[in-house]
C-alpha cells in the first residue's frame, strides 16, 4: 500500500462528457503529481500541485485542469471527453528529496 | 529536455537466473535522480530502487541493484535469481532535484520469467 488513494478506479464515460478523478496524498506529503498513461504516448507528466499551488505544468490539454484544495487533496477535471482520453491516470505524492509514490490509478474508458 | 530511452521492448528469463535491464538518458543537469519502477498486471506502479547522481555506490535492494554509469549516461538493473512475480512491466525513470521534480519515463520493457 503505497499510501496514496485515488478514486474512482474505473470510469466508463461518453465522449463530450466531464468527469472528475480524486487523490489523497500520503500523510505529509505536500506534493502532487498527475500522469496520463496511454498506449500510444507512454506515461506523460500532466501537472503537480504543492501545497494549494500549481507547481509545474507538462502536456495537459486545455480541457483538462486541476486543482489541490487545502487538506491537499487534489482532483483532476477532464472536459469534453475525446476518444482518445481513455487511458490510466495516476496520482502520485512526495518528490523533492523523497521518491514519488503512485496511487492505484483511475481507468478512464469513453465509449 | 531531460530524455529516457529504454531500447528493449521486451525480455525473458528463465526463474532462479539473472537479468539485466538497460536504461539510457540524457540531461545537462549534474545532480539528479534516477528510478526504477515496476507495474505488473494489476496496473499498480511499484518503485523498485532510486540512484542518487551524486552517490557513486549503485543501489541495492534485496535481489535488485544498478549499474549506474554517469558518464556514459547509463543507468540498468539486474534482478538476481528471478522469481515468477517479477514478470511486469519495469520503466526507467528521471527526475531533477528541487522543487518541480516531474518523473520523466522511458516507454518500459515488459519482462516474463520462464518457470
Amino acid at each position: 500500500d503505497s499510501g496514496v488513494t485515488q478514486t474512482p478506479k474505473h470510469l466508463i464515460t461518453a465522449t463530450g462528457q466531464r468527469v472528475t478523478l480524486r487523490c489523497s496524498p500520503r500523510s505529509g506529503d505536500l506534493s502532487v503529481y498527475w500522469y496520463q498513461q496511454s498506449l500510444d504516448q507512454g506515461l506523460q507528466f500532466l501537472i503537480q500541485y504543492y501545497n494549494g499551488e500549481e507547481r509545474a505544468k507538462g502536456n495537459i490539454l486545455e480541457r483538462f485542469s486541476a486543482q489541490q484544495f487545502p487538506d491537499l487533496h487534489s482532483e483532476l477535471n477532464l472536459s469534453s471527453l475525446e476518444l482518445g482520453d481513455s487511458a490510466l491516470y495516476f496520482c502520485a505524492s512526495g518528490g523533492g528529496d523523497q521518491p514519488q509514490h503512485f496511487g492505484d490509478g483511475t481507468r478512464l474508458s469513453i465509449l | 529536455a531531460q530524455t529516457v530511452t529504454q531500447s528493449q521492448p521486451e525480455m525473458s528469463v528463465q526463474e532462479a537466473e539473472t537479468v539485466t535491464l538497460s536504461c539510457t538518458y540524457d540531461t545537462s543537469e549534474s545532480d539528479y535522480y534516477l528510478f526504477w519502477y515496476k507495474q505488473p498486471p494489476s496496473r499498480q506502479m511499484i518503485l523498485v530502487i532510486r540512484q542518487e547522481a551524486y552517490k557513486q555506490q549503485n543501489a541495492t535492494e534485496n535481489r535488485f541493484s544498478v549499474n549506474f554509469q554517469k558518464a556514459a549516461k547509463s543507468f540498468s538493473l539486474k534482478i538476481s535469481d528471478s522469481q515468477l512475480g517479477d514478470a511486469a512491466m519495469y520503466f526507467c525513470a528521471y527526475t531533477s532535484k528541487g522543487a518541480n521534480s516531474k518523473l520523466t519515463f522511458g516507454k518500459g520493457i515488459t519482462l516474463s520469467v520462464r518457470p
